[in-house]
């Protein structure tokens, strides 16, 4: 079975430009959550999708991150315009059920360095 | 304000000793706590978990302890072997926050041969 899978491995680029990071779930998974790690730092939620719905979108920095998850099955993530302190590691992370028990896979990330 | 708290930044181990790593918390709601392990260029892989109504759980070579009085929580590998050596996160839940994962820092452990 094929794990979480995250497109590109890697993206630079200049401040002010737009990116857009993809996630592909575990086939079946109705949870997709997303991650983000600065440099040194910890882990930070950034929200929760049940299918296609947000079900917490309480660690979004900012209006200049969207995330989409049309269908529910694969999500995006867009930065626009992108800024410096978003530079890091963005992981995708899905489970089956909602649950505080439950085990949440993840992806490899996209590592982000904005220039 | 960081909730879940891993204060030692790296660890070195000799094979077949024991590795302790730590984590402290602050927020007594948490219900839920659990431990990743990281390799470079991959996601975090679950590891092993502990409710907060037990002290502890063993799978293996792995050990979590639980000490609600003192918010701390604490992972054992023993025998350790090279090929644990990885960056490892705690983590932990809160049943009335949905699903979302409060991470550490992390632990960068290293077992030398």
């Amino acid at each position: 079975e094929a794990g979480v899978t995250q497109f590109p491995s890697h993206s630079v680029i200049e401040k002010g430009q737009t990116v857009t990071l993809r996630c592909d779930p575990i086939s079946g998974h109705d949870n997709l959550y997303w991650y983000r790690r600065v440099m040194g730092k910890e882990i930070k939620f950034l929200l929760h999708f049940v299918k296609e719905s947000k079900q917490d979108e309480s660690g979004m920095p900012n209006n200049r991150f969207l995330a989409e998850r049309t269908g529910g099955t694969y999500s995006t993530l867009k930065v626009q315009p992108a800024e410096l302190e978003d530079s890091g590691v963005y992981f995708c992370a899905s489970s089956q059920v909602t649950s505080v028990y439950n085990e949440q896979f993840f992806g490899p990330g996209t590592r982000l360095t904005v220039l | 304000d960081q909730q879940v708290k891993q204060n030692s930044p790296s660890l070195s181990v000799q094979e077949g000793r024991i590795s302790i790593l730590n984590c402290d918390y602050t927020n007594s709601m948490f219900d839920y706590f659990l431990w990743y392990k990281k390799y470079p260029a991959e996601g975090p892989t679950f590891l092993i978990s502990i409710s907060s109504i037990k002290d502890k759980n063993e799978d293996g070579r792995f050990t979590v302890f639980l000490n609600k009085s003192a918010k701390h929580l604490s992972l054992h590998i023993v025998p350790s072997q090279p090929g644990d050596s990885a960056v490892y996160f705690c983590a932990a839940k809160k049943k009335s926050s949905g699903d979302k994962l409060t991470f550490g820092t992390g632990t960068r452990l290293a077992v030398r041969p």
